[in-house]
């Protein structure tokens, strides 16, 4: 069963890049990598999604290393109100879609 | 562009009685997903369905839970005899196509079972 892990928390400034690095040592070769930023109360919001290399939207950046074991998260310049639990996800067969969750990396911006 | 709706957003039932979440995928989707949530916990997969049929109900407990999302209207999951240990954050995300299409969530149903 493919997991994902992640440290389970992390503290930054305000101002500071933050990178958050995910595990996932059995993603299979159709399966994507995709983040989720959730806040209490709230549902998980979709932050991005890649398969190789890198890639980038208006929020930030995903970095996939070739074997694809692993991947980084990065949030540029990041604010209070980016304060949040981040989850690292892959689809763990191909054709299905039970998405796993882990418990997140807590991601705590300090003042 | 309305999200994912789910209604109620807070629900309260009595051991023992049913619990009705209902759940409007956006528009255009036609996958929907519901997932369950514990306090500092992660969501654990419960459901996938697509349109009047059930895809993959490997998550969903045996017995008391079901699910549906009918041709017409909101997808529903259903709880019967609730106890306390159903008490949780349901989500529901919805989906354009299938296989790594990304999933959007709604804000959740918290059931609390008195």
């Amino acid at each position: 069963l493919a997991k994902t892990t992640q440290p389970i928390s992390m503290d930054s400034y305000e101002g500071q890049e933050v990178n958050i690095t995910c595990s996932h040592n059995n993603i299979a070769t159709n399966d994507y990598i995709t983040w989720y930023q959730q806040f209490p109360s709230q549902g998980p919001r979709f932050i991005i999604q890649g398969y190789k290399t890198k890639v980038t939207n208006e929020v930030a950046s995903l970095f996939i290393p070739a074997d694809r074991k692993s991947s980084t998260l990065s949030l540029p310049r990041v604010s209070l109100s980016d304060t949040a639990v981040y989850y690292c996800l892959v689809a763990i067969q191909t054709g299905a879609n039970n998405l796993f969750f882990g418990t997140g990396t807590r991601l705590t911006v300090i003042p | 562009n309305a999200g994912v709706m789910q209604n109620p957003r807070h629900l309260v039932r009595r051991r023992g009685q049913e619990a009705r979440l209902r759940c409007s995928p956006m528009k255009g989707h036609s996958h929907v997903y519901w997932y369950r949530q514990l306090p500092e916990e992660g969501l654990k997969f419960m459901v996938y369905l697509q349109k009047e049929n059930i895809i993959d109900e490997s998550g969903m407990p045996k017995e008391r839970f079901s699910a549906e999302f009918p041709k017409e209207g909101p997808s529903i999951l259903r709880i019967q005899q609730v106890v306390r240990g159903d008490s949780a954050a349901y989500f529901c995300a919805s989906s354009e196509g299938h296989s790594n299409q990304p999933q959007h969530f709604g804000d959740g149903t918290r059931l609390s079972i008195l």
